[in-house]
């Protein structure tokens, strides 16, 4: 297993387009979080998943915002009507469910969006 | 709530000296404090943790030590390398599986 990957790794796109972003975890990893990170913040936790259920949404996650992970394995974060805000580094974490050292997060390479 | 706060960088260091980047936290009950570090065009990686108060955690030649009398947890390595030219986020996590981070802080280490 190579990791956490994401794709695209980078996106510019035209104000007012959708945007799509894919995650694919660590194979065995049940829980998928999804961070946001602009330039020059720490990372902030905007939604996740245990298996396919989303337990968890921030208040940053807009209704323009909707992730899904139907199979409970790879996971799409869509961007409706992207505005200039919403350019940022979106990065996807995994891990196992459980207490302890079995729920450290490994994180993806990230996917830059610039809104343009 | 809870909250992370970094020293600013970026931190501008020659090779071999000593680093120290600080930082406190403000959290309900008792945290798990973490450091991570993010290379240029990689995700974060877990450097290190520590789950009670006093305990050391320690990777790659950093520590750092859990203080519940001061609400720190601050990043040392006793000789810096160019290789180890980041940024370096220090994080918690209280009573959920979501992690707060502090803003970053760039290391450069120059030859």
């Amino acid at each position: 297993d190579t990791g956490v990957s994401q794709n695209p790794r980078h996106k510019i796109t035209k104000r007012g387009q959708n945007v799509t972003f894919r995650c694919d975890p660590i194979s065995e990893h049940n829980r998928l979080y999804w961070y946001r990170q602009t330039l020059g913040q720490g990372p902030e936790f905007l939604t996740y998943f245990q298996n396919e259920a989303q337990l968890e949404k921030s208040r940053l996650l807009s209704d323009r915002f909707s992730a899904e992970r139907p199979k409970g394995s790879f996971s799409t974060l869509e961007i409706q009507r992207t505005e200039q805000g919403d350019s940022a580094m979106y990065l996807c974490a995994s891990s196992l469910a459980g207490g302890g050292d079995n729920n450290e997060q490994f994180f993806g390479p990230g996917t830059r969006l610039t809104v343009l | 709530g809870n909250s992370v706060t970094q020293m600013e960088g970026p931190v501008t260091l020659s090779e071999e000296a000593f680093l120290t980047i600080n930082c406190t936290y403000t959290a309900t009950g008792y945290p798990s404090l973490f450091w991570y570090v993010q290379y240029p065009g990689e995700g974060l990686q877990l450097l290190l943790k520590a789950t009670k108060a006093d305990d050391k955690g320690s990777n790659k030649g950093f520590e750092a030590t859990y203080r519940k009398e001061t609400t720190s947890f601050h990043l040392e390595k006793g000789s810096v390398q160019v290789s180890d030219s980041a940024v370096y986020f220090c994080a918690l996590r209280a009573g959920s599986y979501i992690p707060t981070f502090g803003r970053g802080t760039s290391l450069i280490v120059h030859p």
